[in-house]
């Protein structure tokens, strides 16, 4: 079965500080796609990034990073300097290749004071 | 670009009410899912389909039921509505045509609020 697990619930930052939001994913499959998705208060869905299976090269996109390690089925979010603009809830995802459904985590909720 | 298209954007119904929610995919997409947030919760999966065929079935309740049109709208029926049935619905599109996943486009969602 799959499953998405994010430990921390809830994440409170002070302006500038780095951030880093775990995510450790179960599947057997060997082909699956992995996403984050960030919740601000007004509720939409904002995707940030998709990572399939067969590409562990780590990415960088601004601020943000991520760190795709299948030896320990994580995929890591980072946001260096955080902003209060980065205040949100942040879900990880994971689905298979054909299926297609998304499984998502329980989600962590930054927050940025000034 | 066009989006994925969710109406209405609120909704309050009372009790044992019926609710239809509407969603329209990206042009193109082939697959259209539906989506439930209760507060404080992560999406559950309800129902998805694929070239208008219903291809995946998740946690979705008796009382609602989906389908998808020639035009490849979706709609999310649901009746004998109950309080815990207040969440926010997500549709989302993506195309799997070819074998893959390219990713998931979701709309903005309905808040829908049983009283």
């Amino acid at each position: 079965a799959q499953k998405v697990t994010q430990a921390q619930t809830e994440i409170s930052v002070v302006e500038k500080e780095d951030v880093t939001l775990d995510c450790v994913y179960e599947t057997r499959d060997t082909t699956y796609y992995l996403f984050w998705y960030k919740q601000p208060p007004s509720g939409e869905l904002v995707f940030l990034i998709r990572r399939n299976s067969f590409d562990e090269q780590n990415e960088i996109s601004g601020r943000y990073s991520w760190n795709f390690q299948k030896s320990t089925s994580s995929f890591n979010f980072t946001i260096t300097a955080s902003q209060v603009v980065d205040s949100a809830v942040y879900f990880c995802a994971l689905s298979e290749l054909q299926g297609g459904k998304l499984i998502f985590g329980q989600g962590t909720e930054l927050s940025v004071k000034p | 670009a066009a989006g994925v298209i969710q109406s209405p954007r609120h909704l309050i119904k009372e009790k044992r009410e019926t609710a239809t929610l509407k969603c329209y995919p990206i042009p193109r997409h082939d697959t259209v899912y539906w989506y439930q947030q209760g507060p404080g919760q992560d999406p559950q999966f309800l129902i998805s389909f694929y070239e208008k065929m219903q291809s995946d079935k998740g946690s979705i309740p008796d009382r609602f039921s989906a389908q998808q049109f020639s035009d490849y709208h979706s709609e999310l029926n649901m009746s004998s509505l109950e309080l815990g049935d207040s969440a926010l619905y997500f549709c989302a599109s993506s195309l799997r045509r070819y074998g893959t996943n390219y990713g998931y486009t979701f709309g903005s969602g309905t808040r829908l609020t049983v009283v």
